[in-house]
């Protein structure tokens, strides 16, 4: 069975630049989370969608950050403008049910450097 | 007061040695319990649920202390392959909240 595919897996961008993001979840989990994790810290969660609805983003910074679950499938990360602590690795999970109860899958991450 | 609390390490032990780490967690109204391995540059993978009874998987045992809102990995006849972080994850309302993470080295 596929994991969770995430790309790029490394990007490098200056401040002010904007970036995406792009999560293919495990075919069939309804629901999809974004992790942002800074270096020598555990995962933050900044969004939760169950299908195509957001069920928790109240720990996204919205200014600069959005995301979007079309068609309840992929999703897609945004941030612009970047800043220089939005370096970190952000980590796509996926999950059969919601609520957390059930087994997350995580993607290999992609790491962004903001210059 | 952080919502998961643990000693982010490292712990340096020989291979064979048993190890313990511990993690505290904040909000009582937590119900689920878990702890997940991550490796250097890799993603986090769950590792075991913790359950109130504790429960043990191979050389893995994981404990739960409502009381003292403190959970528990302890790893016995550790092994090279053993070095990670191992991150404490407590479900808050409907999403995890993980650790910082202990990090853990088995030298040979």
């Amino acid at each position: 069975e596929a994991g969770v595919a995430q790309s790029p897996r490394y990007k490098i961008i200056e401040k002010r630049q904007s970036v995406a993001f792009w999560c293919n979840p495990i075919s069939g989990h309804a629901t999809l989370y974004w992790y942002q994790q800074i270096l020598g810290q555990g995962p933050k969660l900044l969004i939760q969608f169950q299908n195509n609805g957001v069920v928790d983003d109240s720990q996204l910074p919205k200014d600069r950050f959005s995301a979007e679950r079309l068609k309840g499938v992929d999703s897609t990360l945004k941030i612009q403008p970047a800043k220089l602590e939005d370096s970190a690795v952000y980590l796509c999970a996926s999950s059969l049910l919601s609520g957390g109860v059930d087994t997350q899958y995580f993607g290999p991450g992609t790491r962004l450097t903001v210059l | 007061r952080k919502e998961v609390e643990q000693d982010p390490g490292p712990f340096n032990v020989p291979e064979g040695a048993t190890v313990a780490f511990n993690c505290t967690y904040s909000n009582s109204a937590s119900q689920s319990f878990f702890w997940y391995r991550q490796d250097c540059r890799k993603e986090p993978k769950l590792l075991m649920s913790v359950y109130s009874s504790g429960n043990e998987d191979g050389r893995f045992t994981a404990q739960l202390n409502r009381a003292s809102q403190y959970i528990s990995l302890l790893i016995r006849d550790s092994k090279l392959s053993d070095s990670a972080t191992y991150l404490c994850v407590v479900k808050g309302f409907q999403k995890l909240v993980f650790g910082t993470g202990t990090r853990l080295l088995v030298s040979p």
